[in-house]
């Protein structure tokens, strides 16, 4: 069972302008939602993260919203560079009751940003 | 760099070798998690440590799967009798608490 479904699988967007990756999830419980933004041969690096009491956060061009009754949220890149080409994975955290906080990712788009 | 790093970097054994991966957290995290990652997928949990104590593994781990964090500091991942389906992979992560989640580079296998 796909806990964080993602989509699209993969994006192309011209320079300037603006990419939106969506995800959705089932499990109420979560509480934490990141975005990792991953290069190739590299592990991946947290973006931007909201909690479900947030509509919207907004840090520099990224910006996640985030609808909690349609358990719904998405990444947006405003201004897209070719730099931002890489893979981005949302995420979602719940306590486990052993003490972690293991994230459920999904699974993954490939943004490629042309010039 | 985030400060959490992996050792070896990349890894091709034979099917049915054993090896083991190396992960030093960022010092001052006391919480320590594995995740394995496949080919067109995200990352998936596999285990958590807290401080030594190995407090949670995922379905994911079986048998041939051990990790060990001794006195709290680096965290070591072994596989036994290796696998084709065991090719991926396999990140380190740690973070002191709730909230922002460092990963490695990650060690990626190869089992021919």
């Amino acid at each position: 069972q796909q806990q964080v479904k993602q989509s699209p699988q993969s994006l192309i967007v011209q320079k300037g302008g603006i990419s939106i990756i969506n995800c959705a999830y089932e499990n109420t419980a979560f509480d934490y939602f990141p975005w990792y933004q991953q290069f190739p041969g590299k592990g991946p690096a947290l973006l931007i993260a909201i909690r479900p009491d947030v509509s919207e956060k907004k840090e520099g061009r990224f910006t996640i919203s985030f609808n909690k009754s349609a358990k719904q949220f998405s990444l947006h890149i405003m201004d897209s560079q070719p730099g931002d080409s890489a893979t981005y994975f949302c995420a979602a955290t719940q306590y486990s009751g052993a003490g972690s906080y293991q994230l459920t990712f999904g699974k993954g788009t490939k943004l490629s940003v042309i010039p | 760099d985030t400060g959490v790093s992996q050792d070896p970097r990349h890894k091709i054994t034979k099917r049915g070798q054993n090896v083991t991966f190396r992960c030093d957290p960022i010092s001052e995290h006391n919480r320590l998690y594995w995740y394995r990652q496949t080919l067109g997928q995200g990352p998936e949990f596999l285990t958590y440590f807290q401080n030594e104590a190995q407090l949670e593994k995922s379905r994911l781990l079986s048998d041939r799967f051990s990790a060990e964090r001794p006195k709290g500091s680096f965290s070591t991942l072994e596989i036994q009798r290796t696998e084709q389906g065991d090719s991926a992979m396999y990140l380190c992560a740690s973070t002191p608490r709730e909230g922002r989640v460092y990963f490695g580079p990650g060690t990626r296998l190869t089992v021919t």
